[in-house]
């Protein structure tokens, strides 16, 4: 069965350093990956999707993230962080269909 | 555009009581699903809709009811609520089945 562990609960930086947020996934086949934000008292946004197209996924708001198989990871990076940056982020795999599993979550904060 | 809304943002009831939380989009989505959270759980689907009159279960489907008589509307409803059921609520509505892309602000609900 498909299912992520999103590896910090919780992760600081310092605003204009590099962001790494980790997420591994397991998978019986190649899974749909995604990345979600959640702003606090809002509903989630996309941040980006990887659907077995290009493996570096680029997404809104300089974010990327690279699926990598051998490691099963997609990991999700920023070059820079942005106070705007500080919120919950969603590592989630598509199961058969529609159903979707999601990681707990990474917080993430960013000092100035 | 309005997007996503759901109605209420709160609500408190007590053990018993039925509720029906609304959801309505005006972006002509056919795919629509509601997801609860839960502290250190991410995200999980309750139920789910790929169009007017056609619903099924997601992972948690217990205690709750939906229906599908209209593109635009997909309420959630408790028909007899327990503590258990205390937790936010999220909408959320997608051209792309099985992959939500656009979530409301959420519904906290607590059931005492």
């Amino acid at each position: 069965a498909q299912s992520v562990t999103q590896l910090d609960s919780h992760v600081s930086v310092s605003e204009g350093t590099p962001v790494l947020l980790r997420c591994n996934y397991s998978s019986s086949y190649s899974p749909s990956l995604f990345w979600y934000v959640q702003h606090p008292n809002k509903g989630l946004q996309l941040l980006l999707k990887y659907t077995s197209a290009a493996t570096l996924v680029k997404g809104i708001n300089g974010f990327e993230a690279e699926f990598k198989k051998s490691e099963t990871s997609f990991h999700l990076t920023k070059p820079s962080a942005h106070m705007s940056d500080a919120a919950e982020y969603f590592c989630v795999v598509r199961r058969d269909g529609n159903d979707m599993r999601f990681g707990a979550g990474t917080r993430l904060t960013v000092k100035p | 555009n309005a997007g996503v809304t759901q109605t209420p943002k709160f609500q408190v009831l007590k053990t018993g009581q039925s509720m029906t939380l609304q959801c309505a989009q005006d972006m002509n989505h056919e795919y629509m699903s509601w997801y609860r959270q839960d502290p250190g759980m991410g995200l999980r689907l309750i139920h789910y809709s790929v169009g007017a009159g056609i619903t099924d279960q997601g992972e948690v489907p217990n205690g709750y009811n939906v229906s599908r008589s209209t593109t635009e509307d997909f309420p959630l409803r408790l028909l007899s609520a327990a503590p258990s059921q205390t937790s936010v609520y999220f909408c959320a509505s997608s051209y792309l089945r099985g992959q939500p892309q656009h979530f409301g602000d959420g519904t906290r609900l607590s059931i005492l």
